[in-house]
């Protein structure tokens, strides 16, 4: 079984620069999330998708940051400008919803934003 | 809002050698817990979690973890460590259907 796939694994861009992630979750799953993990930080969730729907965005920074899931499948994590202190790792994880309160959640490998 | 405090930002400890990871949490009527490791440039992967039932939890490569809830801790173990055990571990908490929250991470280095 395919994890969950994030791409690209590292970028570098300027300030002020737009940005992409994209990640494509484990086939089936129907919960995705995007973390962000400072350096030395754990993850911080920035976005909960249950299909397309988007039920917890209250972290996310409207201001600059954007994310889709248009399809319930794949996502889409946007930046525009990008500012120095976005340089971090952006994660993506995703779980299938189950009758248990509890749904594990499996990571993919992130991707390692620099801001220059 | 839960909030989860990883004492040891960085743990040297000797191949073959016990360790203990700690972490605390703080107070809720009911929390689900976990141990995820991460090794360099990868995503985390989960080492174990409690639920619900016996407070001693084991895991994958030899971990466990015990569940106290008069002391709000959930610390990781291991008897004998390993070279290949050199990474981040990360302890986190949820809620019953809310998110999940992420202590700051411990650096685990396993010295030959």
């Amino acid at each position: 079984e395919a994890g969950v796939v994030q791409s690209p694994r590292y970028k570098i861009i300027e300030k002020k620069q737009p940005v992409a992630f994209w990640c494509n979750p484990i086939s089936g799953h129907n919960t995705l999330y995007w973390y962000l993990q400072n350096l030395g930080q754990g993850p911080e969730l920035l976005i909960r998708y249950e299909n397309e729907e988007a039920v917890d965005d209250s972290q996310l920074p409207k201001d600059r940051f954007s994310a889709e899931r248009l399809k319930g499948v794949d996502s889409t994590l946007k930046i525009q400008p990008a500012e120095l202190g976005d340089s971090a790792v952006y994660l993506c994880a995703s779980s299938s919803r189950t009758a248990s309160s509890y749904n594990e959640q499996f990571f993919g490998p992130g991707t390692r934003l620099t801001v220059l | 809002a839960q909030s989860v405090t990883q004492l040891d930002s960085q743990v040297p400890v000797f191949e073959e050698a016990p360790v203990e990871l700690r972490c605390n949490y703080s107070s809720s009527v009911s929390v689900y817990l976990f141990w995820y490791v991460q090794y360099p440039n990868q995503g985390l992967q989960l080492l174990l979690k409690y639920l619900s039932g016996s407070t001693l939890v084991k895991g994958i490569n030899g971990f466990e973890a015990e569940f106290n809830k008069s002391q709000t801790s959930f610390h990781l173990r291991k008897p004998s460590v390993h070279i290949s055990d050199t990474a981040e571990y990360f302890c986190a908490v949820s809620e019953p259907g809310n998110q999940f929250y992420f202590g700051t991470g411990t650096s685990l280095t396993v010295i030959p």
